[in-house]
């Protein structure tokens, strides 16, 4: 079965750099959710879209912004990367309505140095 | 607001025996989902369990149960006859309502690290 595809799996970047995680949801899901998950803590969540339009904002700095394409793949932007931003980022998605369970991409491991 | 309070930062059980990871949870809102997620060491978050708040009956899948007490607002994860496999952090987690365009993004507790001894 199709799952939640993220790219890429590893990231190293520098401070003050810039980072772009892409998502892809299982298809037909059309509700993505992105969430950071530092060393030894639980999934914060980030943002959500639901049609291609947010529907949810959490602790998401400024520094980040995120949007969903008209193919319902969505991409987490992050510019003037910070050491704390090191992470752990999920792609999550569902299919709408109710409480249907959100499938987790694999993650994007990244790290700032 | 919604929390999620997992008491239980490790647990170890011995193989093929049955372990409970408890989850407590904290909303003023009757209508809610609950979920279980596990983390093994490698990274990604795999769906277990999902219980709703008005479901009569525990959920089951599999060696997974959920022990949903209502009143006492718990919703324990039941693994019976462990397996090494089963080594890995679980997540208990909370949807909130889907209200007002709302998605309803998923409130997660600490965590406890499950290991299995063979």
């Amino acid at each position: 079965a199709a799952g939640v595809i993220q790219s890429p799996r590893h990231l190293i970047k520098e401070k003050r750099e810039t980072a772009t995680l892409k998502c892809y949801p299982i298809p037909r899901h059309d509700t993505v959710y992105w969430y950071q998950q530092g060393p030894g803590q639980d999934p914060q969540f980030l943002i959500s879209f639901y049609e291609k339009m947010q529907s949810d904002k959490g602790s998401i700095p400024d520094r980040f912004s995120a949007q969903q394409f008209s193919d319902y793949h969505s991409e987490l932007n992050m510019s003037s990367l910070e050491l704390g931003d090191s992470a752990l980022y999920f792609c999550a998605s569902r299919l709408p309505g109710g409480y249907t369970e959100a499938f987790f991409g694999q993650g994007t491991r990244l790290t700032v140095v | 607001a919604q929390k999620i309070t997992q008491t239980q930062p490790g647990m170890f059980v011995q193989e093929k025996e049955a372990v409970t990871l408890d989850c407590t949870y904290d909303t003023s809102d009757p209508s809610y989902g609950l979920f279980w997620y596990k983390q093994p060491s490698s990274g990604e978050m795999i769906f277990l369990i999902y219980q709703g708040s008005y479901d009569q009956q525990n959920a089951t899948e599999g060696r997974y149960s959920l022990n949903f007490q209502k009143a006492r607002k718990s919703a324990n994860l039941v693994i019976s006859a462990s397996q090494l496999g089963d080594s890995a952090m679980y997540f208990c987690a909370m949807r909130e309502p889907n209200y007002g365009g709302s998605q309803g993004n998923l409130i997660f507790g600490k965590g406890t690290k499950l290991s299995v001894k063979p």
